[in-house]
């Protein structure tokens, strides 16, 4: 049972237009959102996160978007540069007895096109 | 800071070996958490630790184990090897294993032949 889920797989864009990558979960307790890019032959690193009492949280071209009720978030990249091409992770938690594990989506490969 | 580092990078075992994986926490993070990654399938959780106890546990088989050691690195090893298990291994390390964010390692390649 996939608790998250980014549903396309790969994603091409224009250089210096914006990219935006889609994530979709089904356990309502989740509360605390990450992204993260993966380049091959690399840990992922970490992008951005978002808590459920936000809709949105900016960091320089990146921001993200937390539908709650939808139970969808997004990254909106602008504008895209060549060196966003990479594999992109959300990951989703919720606060259980004071622990926390994340669940990840299985990811969406950008490319970003020069 | 140093980051998290993983060793051996690379690794080729036969089917029915063992293989212990170490991660290096960045200093100061006392929680570690392990991941399989496989293509198309994402991230797969397997085990947390924070001050040498496992907290947390994936829907991984008993050959996949794990323990930490007082200066918060970690190690995994995965019994009986099944060719299922080639992956990538990630770990990452936090400073308490709260909702914060994770540092991961480069990972270390498994293929099972």
């Amino acid at each position: 049972d996939q608790q998250v889920k980014q549903n396309s797989p790969s994603l091409s864009v224009q250089e210096g237009r914006i990219s935006i990558l889609n994530c979709d979960y089904t356990n309502s307790m989740f509360d605390y959102f990450l992204w993260y890019k993966k380049y091959p032959a690399e840990g992922p690193t970490f992008l951005i996160s978002i808590s459920s009492i936000k809709d949105k949280n900016e960091d320089g071209r990146f921001t993200v978007f937390l539908n709650k009720s939808a139970k969808h978030l997004s990254l909106h990249i602008v504008p895209s540069q060549p060196g966003d091409s990479a594999v992109y992770f959300c990951a989703a938690s919720a606060a259980t007895s004071g622990t926390y594990k994340y669940i990840f989506g299985t990811g969406t490969r950008l490319k970003v096109l020069a | 800071k140093a980051g998290v580092t993983q060793t051996p990078r690379y690794l080729i075992k036969t089917r029915g070996q063992q293989v212990t994986l170490s991660c290096s926490p960045i200093s100061g993070h006392r929680s570690v958490s392990w991941y399989q990654q496989t293509p198309g399938q994402g991230l797969q959780f397997l085990f947390e630790y924070f001050s040498e106890t496992q907290r947390n546990k994936g829907n991984f088989p008993g050959r996949f184990s794990g323990r930490q050691f007082s200066n918060s690195r970690s190690e995994m090893n995965v019994s009986t090897l099944e060719l299922g298990d080639s992956a990538l291994y990630l770990c990452a390390s936090s400073f308490q294993g709260s909702q914060e964010t994770q540092y991961f390692g480069p990972g270390t390649r498994l293929l099972v032949l």
